[in-house]
């Protein structure tokens, strides 16, 4: 079975632009999450959709925004990027009916974004 | 909300016992994570702990006190590979499945 994809895993974009990262999860799986990770502050939680919806939000600017598909692929948007944004986002999937743990998040590889 | 605290490094010796502790604060509570990150890899699943007590798997072990709002993950018979950050993750109630993180520990394990 096939993991977690993002694409791309690198990115190099300057500031006041936007990027679009996507992200592909487990077969199965219905429930996606961002998460931003940094040095100096680990992995922060950005957003959760589930099913097409948005079920929860972390403590980020409106600069940050997601969306999912009927297909559970997920994208995220940051618009107006700024030096701070350089970081390493990864996506998580989970809900899969045959794990017990119904909440635990499967890794994907991340997407590196630097910002200039 | 839930603030999450764990040593930011840790060394110990190849063969070795080492304990990784996590404390957290909390309003509510729906389960506690640790997760193994190498660098520049993603997040694995280590454990899971939602009652109180010992859960053993292999050479990793964690423990969860609810009520002390306290929790460690045990590494026996440490190897070089488990140099990596250990990740002690919460999941807060009505939250659907996100979680929050602490800012993880870096173990080095040396010769």
């Amino acid at each position: 079975k096939a993991g977690v994809t993002q694409t791309p895993r690198y990115l190099i974009k300057t500031r006041g632009q936007q990027v679009t990262l996507s992200c592909s999860p487990i077969s199965g799986h219905r429930s996606v999450s961002w998460y931003q990770q940094t040095p100096g502050q680990g992995l922060q939680f950005l957003f959760e959709y589930f099913s097409e919806t948005q079920r929860n939000k972390g403590n980020f600017p409106g600069r940050f925004s997601g969306r999912q598909f009927s297909n559970s692929r997920s994208e995220m948007n940051v618009s107006t990027l700024e030096l701070g944004d350089s970081a390493l986002y990864l996506c998580a999937s989970s809900l899969s009916p045959t794990s017990s743990i119904p909440n635990e998040q499967f890794f994907g590889p991340g997407t590196r974004l630097t910002v200039l | 909300g839930q603030n999450i605290d764990q040593p930011t490094e840790m060394t110990a010796t190849e063969g070795a016992i080492v304990q990784i502790n996590c404390t957290y604060q909390t309003s509510g509570f729906n389960g506690l994570f640790w997760y193994q990150q190498h660098a520049g890899e993603a997040p694995t699943f280590l454990s899971y702990n939602v009652l109180d007590g010992l859960e053993e798997k292999g050479r990793f072990s964690s423990f969860l006190s609810r009520s002390k709002g306290y929790s460690y993950l045990l590494l026996k018979e440490l190897q070089m590979k488990d140099s990596a950050s250990y990740l002690c993750a919460v999941s807060p109630p009505n939250s659907g499945y996100a979680l929050n993180f602490g800012k993880g520990t870096s173990l080095l394990v040396t010769p």
